[in-house]
C-alpha cells in the first residue's frame, strides 16, 4: 500500500514554544490530508482537513490560530502547534488519501508523540 | 457520516479465527466500509475495504450482508502479534475535501492469548 511518513516521530519541548510536524505522502500525490489527535486510551479525533493550495478546514473546538496547517504541495502538509502547553501533549497522526478509479483509501502516518513540559 | 458500533474488547487464542462485527445502521448508499488496525503509539494501518458481499485479501476477509447495516472482519488463525485495536469506519470515498474525513469510533481491543 501507499506510504505516509511523519517527522519527527517524537518531540519534547518547553511550554510556550512552537513545534512543526511534517506529513508526507511518499509514493503518491494527496490533494487532501487529515490531521488527527489521539490521547492515551482514546480513539483518534479529527482536528482538521488539509487541502492543497487552500485553507484548512478545522473541526469544531479546534483553534485554527493555535494549530496552523499548511498544505503547500501534493505530497506535504505541515501542522504547527504554536505556543504549546502541557495540555497539547498528545499523539498527532496524519493521513492522506490515495484515490483510484473505483475506490479510495486513506493511509496513515506513523504518528508524532508530542510532550510539552 | 454513519456511526459505527463495535464491541469494546475481544479475547482469542493463537491459531483461532476471529470475527469482529460492526454495526452501521445508517450507512448511506455511497458509503464504503473500511477496517484499520492500530498498535500502541503507531498510526492506524489499512486492513481491508469493501462495499458489499465479500472481500478477501492476504490478511483478512470482510463480509457485508445485503442490507449493509453491519459488517464482519474475519482474521484467520490469529497470532500474538495481531493484538491491537481494530476500527470499523464508513464513508463515501468519492466525496470531496472535508467530506472524505473518517470518523473513528471507539474500536475493538483484540487480545490474542497464547
Amino acid at each position: 500500500g501507499a506510504v505516509v511518513s511523519q517527522h519527527p516521530s517524537r518531540v519534547i519541548c518547553k511550554s510556550g514554544t512552537s513545534v512543526k510536524i511534517e506529513c508526507r505522502s511518499l509514493d503518491f500525490q494527496a490533494t487532501t490530508m487529515f490531521w488527527y489527535r489521539q490521547f492515551p486510551k482514546q480513539s483518534l479525533m479529527l482536528m482538521a482537513t488539509s487541502n492543497e493550495g487552500s485553507k484548512a478546514t478545522y473541526e469544531q473546538g479546534v483553534e485554527k490560530d493555535k494549530f496552523l496547517i499548511n498544505h503547500a504541495s501534493l505530497t506535504l502538509s505541515t501542522l504547527t502547534v504554536t505556543s504549546a502547553h502541557p495540555e497539547d501533549s498528545s499523539f498527532y497522526i496524519c493521513s492522506a488519501r490515495e484515490g483510484g478509479a473505483f475506490t479510495d483509501t486513506q493511509y496513515f502516518g506513523p504518528g508524532t508523540r508530542l510532550t510539552v513540559l | 457520516l454513519a456511526k459505527t458500533t463495535q464491541p469494546i474488547s475481544m479475547d482469542s487464542y493463537e491459531g483461532q479465527e476471529v470475527n469482529i462485527t460492526c454495526s452501521h445502521n445508517n450507512i448511506a448508499t455511497n458509503d464504503y466500509i473500511t477496517w484499520y488496525q492500530q498498535f500502541p503509539s503507531q498510526g492506524p494501518r489499512f486492513i481491508i475495504q469493501g462495499y458489499k458481499t465479500k472481500v478477501t485479501n492476504e490478511v483478512a476477509s470482510l463480509f457485508i450482508p445485503a442490507d449493509r447495516k453491519s459488517s464482519t472482519l474475519s482474521l484467520p488463525r490469529v497470532s500474538l502479534s495481531d493484538t491491537a485495536v481494530y476500527y470499523c469506519l464508513v464513508g463515501d470515498p468519492f466525496s470531496s475535501g472535508s467530506a472524505r474525513q473518517l470518523t473513528f469510533g471507539s474500536g475493538t481491543q483484540l487480545t490474542v492469548l497464547p
